[in-house]
């Protein structure tokens, strides 16, 4: 089956630091990652579209200066969390679209904690 | 603009007993509706994949069904086992997958 891994899986910074979260396709290539974040008991919540060669489509409301994400290859997509506040603690997930499919496999998460 | 609705938020059943998740889209032109599971503090497990050209798909236990002139689906799961507790999510869209708030189940032994 298609595998996505996450790396870290969960990671404490200090206010003001940045941390850089990878997405890999483990088995298969995707054009298309998409980043997502998920608060405690809620549902996911798209951030960026992650197109590899190109820019990052952004979701409104989230600032792509401080969420920066990089597409460098067809197995790997970025998260960058710049400048990261308490209020930017949460798990973000990434999945890969397997294009001949149409479906999309999920990562198994970050857990961001900022202090 | 699409909006998921799951319904109920929680649920939970004895062992062994079949029963079914409900899932609801308020746009009908979708293109795909993913079901999956999540376990606590993991990532997302895809389980079916229904695309918009078809009514329903089955793996093992698993059942899934769509009716997009109603704008609903639905997760059968039957012989519930105690591992089949997690919160199941569905999701519709191409490209960018709209999340319903997810059903809690949890199977009593």
């Amino acid at each position: 089956g298609a595998v996505v891994s996450q790396h870290p899986s969960w990671v404490i910074c200090k206010s003001g630091t940045s941390v850089k979260i990878e997405c890999r396709s483990l088995d298969f290539q995707a054009t298309t990652m998409f980043w997502y974040r998920q608060f405690p008991k809620q549902s996911l919540m798209l951030m960026a579209t992650s197109n590899e060669g190109s820019k990052a489509t952004y979701e409104q409301g989230v600032e792509k200066d401080k969420f920066l994400i990089n597409h460098a290859s067809l197995t790997l997509s970025t998260l960058t969390v710049t400048s990261a506040h308490p209020e930017d603690s949460s798990f973000y997930i990434c999945s890969a679209k397997r294009e001949a499919y149409g479906e999309q496999y999920f990562g198994p998460g970050t857990r961001l904690t900022v202090t | 603009k699409q909006e998921v609705t799951q319904i109920p938020a929680a649920l939970s059943v004895p062992e062994g007993e079949n029963l079914v998740l409900n899932c609801s889209f308020t746009d009908s032109a979708i293109y795909n509706l993913q079901w999956f599971r999540q376990d606590p503090g993991k990532g997302l497990t895809s389980l079916l994949l229904i695309q918009s050209s078809q009514r329903e798909q089955t793996s093992g236990r698993l059942n899934a069904s769509l009716d997009k002139s109603s704008g609903r689906s639905t997760l059968y799961i039957a012989a519930s086992q105690p591992g089949d507790s997690a919160t199941y999510l569905c999701a519709v869209g191409a490209q960018k997958l709209v999340f319903g708030q997810g059903t809690r189940l949890t199977i009593n032994p």
